[in-house]
């Protein structure tokens, strides 16, 4: 069960906008909703905040945003701040109940 | 307060047998999905497996037999039994509520090594 496709690393500066891509196939997360972001600060647990390719939890910046096209989905941060600065996964329903993540991306806030 | 604490992690030699707990507060297991999710040393998460409200069970291929998911309701808490242990199965693992991972604990450290 191969991951989804993720960059290995992005960076932007403070105040910029950088945008996480995340790549799958048509039948995993081009076949579903079921695609959510989360984002791990260095020894510390993920946070969920992406779900649903697009909708935002409860207490997640507007600064986050998310979107789908086809098999790839993207995590947009605008108007990027130090504290963004974290690792990014992807996940997505991959069918006959199974999920998968993707391999990660490191922000740089530079 | 909603949260999830695991326990049960630690040093095991290879093909030894570990269980894991997962438990929760603020919220029902019975009626939700609760995954393991697990992190090797400086990698990527890995999906291990899913119990559902209805108490069906499913894992990643890479299990192949050896971990099973549990509940106790009474206990409001999630289990993972792991046997005949490798060493790839070192990691940090998680529990996470729901199909989205809305909710994560703070992990428990398995270690395999002889």
């Amino acid at each position: 069960q191969s991951a989804l496709t993720q960059p290995a690393s992005v960076s932007g500066s403070p105040g910029q906008s950088i945008t996480i891509s995340c790549t799958g196939t048509s039948s995993d997360l081009g076949a579903y909703i079921y695609v959510s972001w989360h984002q791990q600060h260095p020894g510390k647990a993920p946070k969920l905040v992406i779900f649903d390719v697009s909708k935002r939890p409860s207490g997640v910046s507007n600064r986050f945003s998310g979107s789908k096209s086809g098999n790839t989905a993207s995590l947009t941060i605008s108007g990027l701040q130090a504290e963004d600065e974290a690792d990014y996964y992807c996940s997505s329903y991959r069918g006959t109940n199974v999920w998968v993540f993707g391999g990660g991306t490191k922000l740089t806030v530079l | 307060e909603v949260q999830l604490v695991e326990s049960g992690g630690g040093l095991i030699h290879p093909g030894g047998s570990l269980r894991l707990s997962c438990a929760a507060s603020g919220f029902s297991v019975s009626v939700s999905y609760m995954n393991w999710v697990r992190q090797a040393p400086g990698k990527g998460l890995e999906w291990v497996s899913v119990i559902y409200s209805a108490g069906t069970t499913y894992y990643a291929d890479f299990v192949q037999g050896r971990f099973t998911i549990s509940r106790d309701n009474s206990k409001n808490t999630v289990y993972l039994e792991m046997n005949a242990l490798r060493a790839e199965d070192a990691a940090m693992y998680y529990c996470a509520r729901d199909t989205m991972f809305d909710l994560w604990g703070r992990g428990t450290l398995v270690t395999v090594s002889s």
